[in-house]
């Protein structure tokens, strides 16, 4: 019944790996997101795709590439991890633009 | 630029005891202030929207308010399951309408 889900939950990784985090909503919604959670709490857009098409792409390093293969999937790959990646990630969805997002579990990434 | 300014950064109460906590914003134009709370190790989950100057909205002990510079949400005679970080955020009028964050408020009730 889960109605945001992404995988996996934790991911360790060593420096200059490449990884990806899976996502996938059954809410019906035509827009998703990727936000970024640093340690002080603050979530910030990373980017946001209204039925398949990217309409937000923040300042945010092109090591990280966004997927949509279709309007119920967002993933995001991460090439060449630095230390600085380390946060968590959360996917969202939201029924259009500017409605408000459902919100992933989140996923802990950890570059060591 | 869009700013949201969370106060306290932590707060502890006994049960029982009511408090507010604070959500100072400046945007050019408020389309929504939104208000989640976010439980360790979970995502967000979503309170309330507010879109005008003087509306209040309740939820069991919530009660979320909001002028024109910032949101309160008060919490009444809180208990120990209300314990999380509440996240505000602020939505501008605009064609990019994407959420702007606080750092939130971690929210602890001792039994």
């Amino acid at each position: 019944d889960t109605a945001v889900s992404q995988t996996p939950k934790y991911l360790v990784t060593q420096m200059g790996n490449d990884k990806s985090i899976k996502c996938e909503q059954n809410l019906g919604h035509d827009t998703m997101y990727w936000y970024k959670q640093d340690s002080k709490k603050f979530l910030k857009i990373m980017f946001s795709y209204n039925n398949k098409e990217l309409i937000i792409n923040e300042t945010v390093p092109n090591r990280f590439s966004p997927k949509s293969p279709d309007k119920a999937h967002l993933n995001l790959h991460i090439n060449s991890l630095e230390l600085g990646d380390s946060a968590v990630y959360f996917c969202a969805s939201s029924p259009g633009p500017g409605t408000r997002p459902f919100f992933g579990q989140g996923t802990r990434l950890t570059v060591v | 630029e869009d700013q949201v300014t969370q106060s306290p950064e932590a707060l502890r109460l006994q049960e029982g005891e009511s408090s507010s906590l604070n959500c100072s914003y400046t945007v050019s134009g408020l389309r929504g202030l939104f208000w989640y709370r976010q439980d360790p190790g979970k995502g967000p989950e979503f309170l309330f929207t507010l879109y005008s100057a003087g509306e209040e909205k309740e939820k069991e002990r919530l009660k979320a308010t909001l002028t024109k510079k910032e949101s309160f949400l008060h919490i009444t005679a809180p208990k120990p399951e209300d314990s999380a970080t509440y996240l505000c955020a602020v939505q501008a009028a605009g064609s990019a309408r994407q959420l702007t964050f606080g750092s939130g408020t971690q929210l602890t009730v001792l039994p």
